[in-house]
C-alpha cells in the first residue's frame, strides 16, 4: 500500500493570501496524483490530475506541481469559496488518499 | 452531464451485509472508457477506495476489504452495486460511487464525478 501523507493538517490563511499544501508518497507515484476539494456535506470535487493538470472548470488560481514522492497544491489568492478540506490521491498503484488538509479562515 | 446517485438502507445491523446501488445518468455504463468505483469516508475521517467494476464484470478490490466486498453491474438499468458482508461499527461511513477514467494499460486513474454520498450506520 502506498501511504500518502499531507501537511499541514490545518492551514490558517487570510482571504487573498496564498496557500501551499503538501502531499508526500511513501514511494514514487510518478505524476499519477490527483487533488480534490471537499466542503462540508459534499462529495469531493476533482481539482487536479496528472499532478499538474487542472480539471474542467477549475479556476487558474489552483495549481499543482511535483513528481515522484513530493507534491504541492497552491492556491494563489484564496477566495471565500476555497475554504475547505483538500485531499491528494495517488493512482500509480491501487488508489490511496492522504488524510486531508483543512484550509480555514485566519 | 453525467450524474451518479447512491441508494440503499441507511442502517445495517452488525454482522449483516451492507448493500448499496449507484444509478448512473447522462452516460452509459457500457461506454467502455470507465471503471465504476466505490469509495467510503468514515465520519470525520479520510477517504478509502473500496473497489471498481468494469461493465464486462471485471472487478478489482482494495486488498484490505477484498474478503468481504462484492461489486456487481446491471447494464440494463445503468447501475452498479456494492455488497459488504459481516459489517461492524468500523464500516460506518459515507459511501460514494464515482467514475474512474481507465488509464493506459488498464491502469488506475482519478475519480470524477462523484455521487453525493449516502451515510450508512452500522448499529443494532
Amino acid at each position: 500500500e502506498i501511504v500518502m501523507t499531507q501537511s499541514p493538517a490545518t492551514l490558517s490563511v487570510s482571504p487573498g493570501e496564498r496557500a501551499t499544501l503538501s502531499c508526500r508518497a511513501s514511494q514514487s507515484v510518478s505524476s499519477n496524483l490527483a487533488w480534490y476539494q471537499q466542503k462540508p456535506g459534499q462529495a469531493p470535487r476533482l481539482l487536479i490530475y496528472g499532478a499538474s493538470t487542472r480539471a474542467t472548470g477549475i479556476p487558474a488560481r489552483f495549481s499543482g506541481s511535483g513528481s515522484g514522492t513530493e507534491f504541492t497544491l497552491t492556491i494563489s489568492s484564496l477566495q471565500s469559496e476555497d475554504f475547505a478540506v483538500y485531499y491528494c490521491q495517488q493512482y500509480n498503484h491501487w488508489p490511496t488518499f492522504g488524510q486531508g488538509t483543512k484550509v480555514e479562515i485566519k | 452531464q453525467v450524474q451518479l446517485q447512491e441508494s440503499g438502507p441507511g442502517l445495517v445491523k452488525p454482522s449483516e451485509t451492507l448493500s448499496l446501488t449507484c444509478t448512473v445518468s447522462g452516460d452509459s455504463i457500457t461506454s467502455g472508457s470507465y471503471y465504476w468505483s466505490w469509495i467510503r469516508q468514515p465520519p470525520g475521517k479520510g477517504l478509502e477506495w473500496i473497489g471498481y467494476i468494469y461493465y464486462s464484470g471485471n472487478t478489482n478490490y482494495n486488498p484490505s476489504l477484498k474478503s468481504r466486498v462484492t461489486i456487481s453491474v446491471d447494464t440494463s438499468n445503468n447501475q452498479f452495486s456494492l455488497k459488504l458482508s459481516s459489517v461492524t461499527a468500523a464500516d460506518t461511513a459515507v459511501y460514494y460511487c464515482a467514475r474512474e477514467l481507465i488509464g493506459s494499460g488498464w491502469s488506475y486513474n482519478w475519480f470524477d464525478p462523484w455521487g453525493q454520498g449516502t451515510l450508512v450506520t452500522v448499529s443494532s
